[in-house]
């Protein structure tokens, strides 16, 4: 259980052009999904919070324009690299928090996802 | 401001050998810590957490991690590893100001020599 999936795995793409990548929890339902930014040998630098239903939260310095995010239901989230430059080369993951009703419990859950490695040219 | 320092960029041990990765943490209060474990063409898999409680956590796989709060220290340690666990290792430590967002460390990599 618990099985979050990302697509593509990888994708490359030409300078200026956009990218789409979908993130899905396939056997739970998620309220929030966070976007994450790994550089290589690096750890993972957390883009933005999206919660089902509303606007994306944005980590300070990343640019929203820039990385769209939408999460139009309990299971599907989608980051669109829009104008890719050879600089947003990355590799990126997304984790899917469950949804817990009634529990205001800290429990920070979360599961990843695989990553997409986005190469653009 | 909460951080997480993971000294140990890379470590290669032996199979059959133990192991031990290192993981300090700056934490204003009680922190909730986890170690996660990062395969290639894999996601990111929870080994661990520690919210409470007993100060020696066992996890999966063979696992296990000890919180000292006098030393800061949130250390992974296992008692012998096989070829299997080469992977990177990341140390995380739960925001303060946020039951969502995690934290991580910068991450050891862990060579297996057969």
């Amino acid at each position: 259980g618990a099985v979050v999936s990302q697509h593509p795995s990888w994708v490359i793409c030409k300078s200026g052009t956009s990218v789409k990548i979908e993130c899905r929890s396939l056997d739970f339902q998620a309220t929030t999904m966070f976007w994450y930014r790994q550089f290589p040998k690096q750890s993972l630098m957390l883009m933005a919070t999206s919660n089902e239903g509303s606007k994306a939260t944005y980590e300070q310095g990343v640019e929203k324009d820039k990385f769209l995010i939408n999460h139009a239901s309990l299971t599907l989230s989608t980051l669109t690299v829009t104008s890719a430059h050879p600089e947003d080369s990355s590799f990126y993951i997304c984790s899917a928090r469950p949804l817990s009703i009634g529990d205001f419990r800290p429990s920070y859950e979360q599961y990843f996802g695989p990553g997409t490695r986005l190469t653009v040219t | 401001a909460q951080s997480v320092t993971q000294p140990d960029i890379h470590i290669t041990v032996s199979e059959g050998a133990s192991l031990e990765l290192r993981c300090n943490y700056s934490y204003g209060a009680t922190p909730y810590l986890f170690w996660y474990v990062q395969s290639p063409g894999q996601g990111l898999q929870l080994l661990l957490k520690y919210f409470s409680g007993d100060t020696l956590v066992q996890g999966i796989k063979g696992f296990e991690a000890e919180f000292k709060r006098s030393q800061s220290s949130f250390n992974l340690r296992k008692p012998s590893v096989h070829w299997s666990d080469a992977a990177e290792y990341f140390c995380a430590v739960g925001a303060e100001t946020s039951y969502d967002k995690v934290i991580f460390g910068p991450g050891t990599s862990l060579s297996v020599i057969p």
